[in-house]
């Protein structure tokens, strides 16, 4: 499909394990965007990548947070040493540049034990 | 970062009503994005707006942004229940081009 992709969908894992999600964005998209959204709430967002770049990673909780992108294309979301807190459902969107409208992801889920 | 306040939280409507739902910011924005939610799923985007004063239309629902470009609403004319879901407006400050910072958003249930 021509949408963006986000994977796993679903994942539980114990309280103090790592996990790592990722992001297919449409191709050509240029601009990525990381956001949580916690039951019911708005979108808290987290990361912004401009190619591989990013320029502002003002959003990420905390340093267990990290992300990457390579080749512009393909993204992880990184948490290490998960805490029940970060049970959310994580977003990725991305867009032709970096003022254009957003596409979302499915999203995965994540729960923590 | 950029903050923007929508009202109301909740908007409960019976079908075939119209109802609007306000988003507001104390500065000045450079545009204006609406999306929709819906139950289970992710936010779709809907439109775009960036002139001072400007109107769009798509159908049933009518977008307008503030003369001030601090505000903007989204009015939904004839409610059906496929208007259920949860109306995001998200904003992009004059100094940052890139982020944008979403309201809390406006879930609207519809009872027939």
């Amino acid at each position: 499909g021509a949408g963006v992709s986000q994977s796993p969908s679903n994942k539980v894992t114990e309280k103090g394990k790592d996990v790592e999600l990722r992001c297919d964005p449409i191709s050509g998209h240029t601009a990525l965007y990381w956001y949580r959204q916690s039951l019911g709430q708005g979108l808290e967002f987290l990361i912004y990548f401009q190619g591989n770049s990013a320029p502002d990673k003002s959003g990420l909780p905390s340093d267990r947070f990290s992300a990457e992108r390579t080749g512009g294309s393909v993204s992880t979301l990184t948490i290490q040493r998960t805490q029940q807190e970060d049970s959310a459902v994580y977003l990725c969107a991305s867009s032709q540049d970096r003022y254009g409208p957003q596409h979302f992801g499915d999203g995965t889920r994540l729960s923590i034990l | 970062g950029q903050q923007v306040m929508q009202i109301p939280q909740y908007q409960h409507v019976q079908e075939g009503e119209d109802f609007t739902t306000y988003c507001n910011s104390s500065t000045t924005l450079s545009n204006i994005q609406w999306y929709k939610q819906r139950p289970g799923g992710h936010p779709v985007f809907l439109i775009q707006l960036v002139k001072s004063g400007e109107v769009k239309k798509q159908k049933r629902l009518t977008f307008q942004f503030g003369e001030a470009k601090k505000n903007s609403s989204l009015h939904i004319t004839a409610t059906q229940t496929t208007d259920v879901g949860t109306y995001f407006c998200a904003s992009r400050g004059l100094s940052n081009d890139y982020k944008l910072s979403f309201g809390a958003g406006t879930t609207v249930t519809v009872r027939a």
